[in-house]
């Protein structure tokens, strides 16, 4: 079947301690995102990517870091200069066109807790 | 700059009533897209629902309807003969054009159906 995954469902981290989520898509989409989600708000961008080898920074990238070697992947780290990094982690993918919205599908997400 | 406001944070329903979920929305751009996502417990958020800002019409998809009024920049979302299985925590989103382009998410109206 076609879709995204991510990988932990579930994760713990120490404080002081890099942490890398896992975001993998066989929809061959070009671009792929990332978004933090905290309890009661709504999902804010951390980075984004277009095309393989190139990704932009989206609203709160301090403190992650992303890389995109493949088209099908698209893994987030989180460093230790993240602040107050527990939260809902949700990657999704769309296929970029110049003519059709672009529409994004979501992962099931990766639940980060900070120890 | 974009913005989405879902103005109620969580809504209480018994099965079967009908329950509408507002969203407003701010933009410059004459082109934009307009999203509904849902959000189940199990944290993934499915994609309901897109509209381009030339097409005005109304959208029901079974006890899904979608009420898109650009003079009022609102775009609110029914649920008819709601059920349990509704219960969720549903977003709005908002993008400024076809092609790639990033989401703008309410902070989202949680939905509670109770038998």
């Amino acid at each position: 079947d076609g879709g995204i995954t991510q990988s932990p469902k579930y994760l713990f981290r120490k404080e002081g301690q890099n942490v890398t989520l896992s975001c993998e898509q066989n929809l061959n989409h070009d671009a792929m995102y990332w978004y933090r989600q905290d309890p009661g708000q709504g999902l804010r961008l951390i980075y984004y990517s277009q095309i393989v080898n190139d990704f932009q920074k989206g609203d709160i990238a301090e403190g992650y870091s992303v890389s995109r070697e493949k088209k099908e992947s698209f893994p987030l780290t989180v460093t230790s200069a993240q602040k107050n990094p527990t939260a809902f982690y949700l990657c999704a993918s769309s296929s970029r066109t110049s003519t059709t919205p672009d529409t994004q599908y979501f992962g099931p997400g990766t639940r980060l807790t900070v120890l | 700059a974009q913005k989405v406001t879902q103005a109620q944070t969580e809504i209480s329903v018994v099965e079967k009533e009908d329950v509408t979920l507002d969203c407003v929305y701010e933009t410059r751009d004459t082109t934009y897209y307009l999203f509904w996502y849902k959000q189940p417990p199990s944290g993934e958020l499915v994609f309901l629902i897109r509209r381009n800002s030339f097409d005005e019409q109304n959208e029901i998809s079974g006890r899904y309807s979608w009420n898109f009024q650009k003079s009022t920049s609102s775009f609110n979302f029914t649920i008819t003969a709601s059920q349990v299985v509704d219960s969720a925590v549903y977003f709005c989103a908002l993008s400024p054009g076809p092609g790639y382009s990033t989401l703008t998410f309410g902070k989202g109206t949680m939905l509670l159906v109770s038998p």
